[in-house]
């Protein structure tokens, strides 16, 4: 069972582009959560989806960012016009369940954004 | 809202050693979850540990123990016997019951040296 795949790794580009990162959830799983790391701090929630659905968006920042999580395909965060302040590593991390005690979030190795 | 701080933003021990991480929350909930996050070079977010807070016995896992003091709303993680695989960045995290949002911590970065 493979574990949670994002994509790509690294990305670079460049101020006012878009940029989209993908993330395929573990099989089965059809919770997906979307976090960012900034260098050295720690990772910040930005969304909560469920297949088709937008659950908690309370960490997104209201402009330039979205998510998705269609019914077929990996869960897309899309960041437009982006800014250096953008630069950071994105994670996704995805649970059977509402992530909780039981029920653990698996991450994934996370997308380095890079804003030249 | 909810904060999670942890004071040693690096720390380096020997090979076989123990070392103790230190975490503090502050939070007024009273039912809530808290784990210790493992990210190694790989940027893997890698769960360590983890902890009901209605539950006064600490968590274990192999070489990895928790001391939850609920009260002091500490709650540090120890590792034993340490191994050079053991070097990473070690998250100290927070969740509500209620609500599948964990907040981390700065993290700690601890070295294991030969």
């Amino acid at each position: 069972n493979a574990g949670v795949m994002q994509n790509p790794r690294h990305l670079v580009r460049r101020r006012g582009q878009e940029a989209r990162l993908r993330c395929s959830p573990m099989k089965g799983h059809s919770h997906v959560y979307w976090y960012r790391q900034l260098p050295e701090e720690g990772l910040k929630f930005m969304v909560y989806l469920q297949k088709e659905n937008i659950i908690d968006e309370s960490g997104m920042p209201k402009e330039r960012f979205s998510a998705e999580f269609p019914k077929e395909g990996p869960s897309i965060l899309r960041i437009q016009q982006v800014v250096r302040g953008d630069s950071a590593a994105y994670f996704c991390a995805s649970s059977l369940y509402p992530a909780g005690f039981s029920t653990e979030a698996f991450f994934g190795q996370g997308t380095r954004l890079t804003v030249v | 809202a909810q904060t999670v701080t942890q004071s040693q933003p690096e720390m380096s021990v020997q090979e076989a050693e123990t070392v103790t991480l230190s975490c503090t929350y502050d939070t007024s909930e009273s039912n809530y979850y808290l784990f210790w996050y493992k990210q190694p070079p790989s940027r893997q977010m890698i769960l360590v540990i983890r902890q009901e807070a209605y539950k006064q016995q600490n968590a274990t896992e192999n070489r990895f123990s928790v001391n939850f003091q609920k009260a002091a709303k500490s709650f540090s993680l120890k590792i034993s016997d340490s191994q050079l695989g053991d070097t990473a960045m070690y998250f100290c995290a927070f969740m509500k019951h209620d609500k599948p949002e964990i907040i981390f911590g700065k993290g700690t970065r601890l070295h294991i040296l030969p």
